[in-house]
């Protein structure tokens, strides 16, 4: 059974603070996903990583960086947290043998910057 | 890059009715489309799924159907049930290295 964890359910971070967000897999997937989830703007793609130490700007990186030095950890680095990255943070992985193989995510991490 | 649109962004049907939910999509290589429910406070779940070469799947009261002339897939629920009400997600993608792209929602309720 595919697990994909997050290392927090909810945070509160103030304005400016460095935040960092932790993913990690235990199924060996190759892709992994960081989307933000907002009322009426559904998932949003913020960064995806096909590999280890390597990674792809998705819709909406500004503000945003990501680590991953290892397959199994994917992480999501809000370099000055604002106001307005207040939302529901989604990790996902994904499997690579061809194309459609499904997305699993994580629990989500809501976070509040104060 | 690729972009999907989702319709509706709220769906109310009857107990026992039928839902419908609507995609579409820009990126014409994209080949694989999967369909994820979120239940409130949980994390979404692959549904359903349909690639490029087929045009139709079921899988009990569960449907999803592709035009790739049209660019457009959708959902369909038959005989809805109040465990059916949650928020559902549409997605596109190409590659097998590829980001997945995914519409903006449709939150179902299932009326008594």
């Amino acid at each position: 059974d595919v697990k994909v964890t997050q290392s927090s359910r909810y945070l509160v971070k103030r304005t400016g603070e460095k935040v960092f967000l932790e993913c990690v897999q235990d199924m060996d997937h190759e892709n992994m996903f960081w989307y933000r989830q907002d009322p009426g703007l559904g998932l949003r793609l913020i960064y995806f990583s096909y590999d280890v130490k390597m990674k792809e700007k998705g819709d909406i990186p500004e503000g945003y960086s990501v680590s991953r030095e290892k397959k199994e950890r994917f992480s999501l680095i809000l370099e000055s947290a604002s106001t307005n990255q207040t939302s529901m943070y989604l990790c996902a992985s994904s499997f690579v043998p061809a194309v459609d193989t499904e997305a699993f995510f994580g629990q989500g991490t809501r976070l509040t910057v104060v | 890059g690729e972009n999907v649109e989702q319709h509706p962004s709220t769906l109310s049907v009857q107990e026992g009715d039928s839902a419908v939910i609507k995609c579409t999509y820009s990126d014409s290589a994209s080949n694989y489309f999967p369909w994820y429910k979120q239940e409130l406070g949980k994390r979404p779940q692959l549904i359903i799924d349909i690639r490029s070469n087929v045009g139709e799947k079921k899988d009990q009261r569960i449907a999803v159907t592709l035009n790739k002339t049209a660019k457009h897939f959708s959902l369909h629920i038959t005989e809805t049930q109040p465990e059916d009400s949650a928020v559902y997600f549409c997605a596109a993608s190409k590659n097998r290295d590829d980001k997945i792209i995914f519409g903006k929602g449709t939150r179902l309720h299932i009326l008594p």
